[in-house]
């Protein structure tokens, strides 16, 4: 079974300063793809960034950075100098491939975060 | 390209009623899958098709959930009767393959909002 645990329900910064949302997950497979998605109060899935088990190598792109390591289970994703912008659910997914049906996305329960200026 | 669809974008009905929900996917993309997120929680698979076959329905509760998609596109999602537990957002979701991975890339719609009263 997949499982995918965002232990922070709700964080709250000022603007400017950096925060890490955190992701822990389970599988049994070797074969996996990891996800972040941001979800605005529009409420549309806008999609951030997918990585898979074998790349292990940290990833940033302008104020956003993933940190994935293997040995914990963990896919955390930070943001540099936040901006109210930032405001928004995030939510990291997990997508095994191990019976080739099970490419369906298991998400975490979500990070709400609330960037105040 | 353009999105994935989805339609209606709100719905209110009463609890016992019946509702259904239409999305169209991306051209080309095999895979389709309905999502049903509570308020506050993280999104949960209902259905995943491949053309216009079922993988998997493991968490769709049969007894009141339907869903079809007939000729590999559009696909359609019904709820009878419906009951207040069933108030949430319903994601479709479309995907493709790619050297030969069946996820590679996950586009959401913006979701239906069901309130049943």
């Amino acid at each position: 079974a997949q499982k995918v645990t965002q232990a922070q329900t709700e964080i709250s910064v000022v603007e400017k300063e950096d925060v890490t949302l955190d992701c822990v997950y389970e599988t049994r497979d070797t074969t996996y793809y990891l996800f972040w998605y941001k979800q605005p109060p529009s409420g549309e899935l806008v999609f951030l960034i997918r990585r898979n088990s074998f790349d292990e190598q940290n990833e940033i792109s302008g104020r956003y950075s993933w940190n994935f390591q293997k040995s914990t289970s963990s896919f955390n994703f930070t943001i540099t100098a936040s901006q109210v912008v930032d405001s928004a659910v995030y939510f990291c997914a997990l997508s095994a491939t191990f019976n080739n049906a099970g490419n369906m996305l298991t998400f975490g329960g979500g990070t709400r975060l609330m960037v105040k200026p | 390209e353009a999105g994935v669809a989805q339609s209606p974008r709100y719905k209110i009905i009463e609890k016992r009623q019946s509702v259904a929900f239409w999305c169209n996917p991306i051209s080309g993309h095999a895979t389709l899958y309905w999502y049903q997120q509570i308020l506050g929680q993280g999104p949960k698979l209902l259905i995943q098709f491949q053309n216009n076959g079922v993988v998997d329905d493991s968490q769709l509760p049969k007894d009141r959930f339907s869903a079809e998609r007939l000729k590999g596109v559009d696909s359609t999602l019904k709820i009878q009767p419906a009951k207040l537990e069933d108030s949430a957002v319903y994601l479709c979701a479309s995907s493709r393959t790619q050297g030969g991975v069946t996820n590679y890339g996950y586009t959401f719609g913006s979701g239906t909002r069901l309130t049943v009263v």
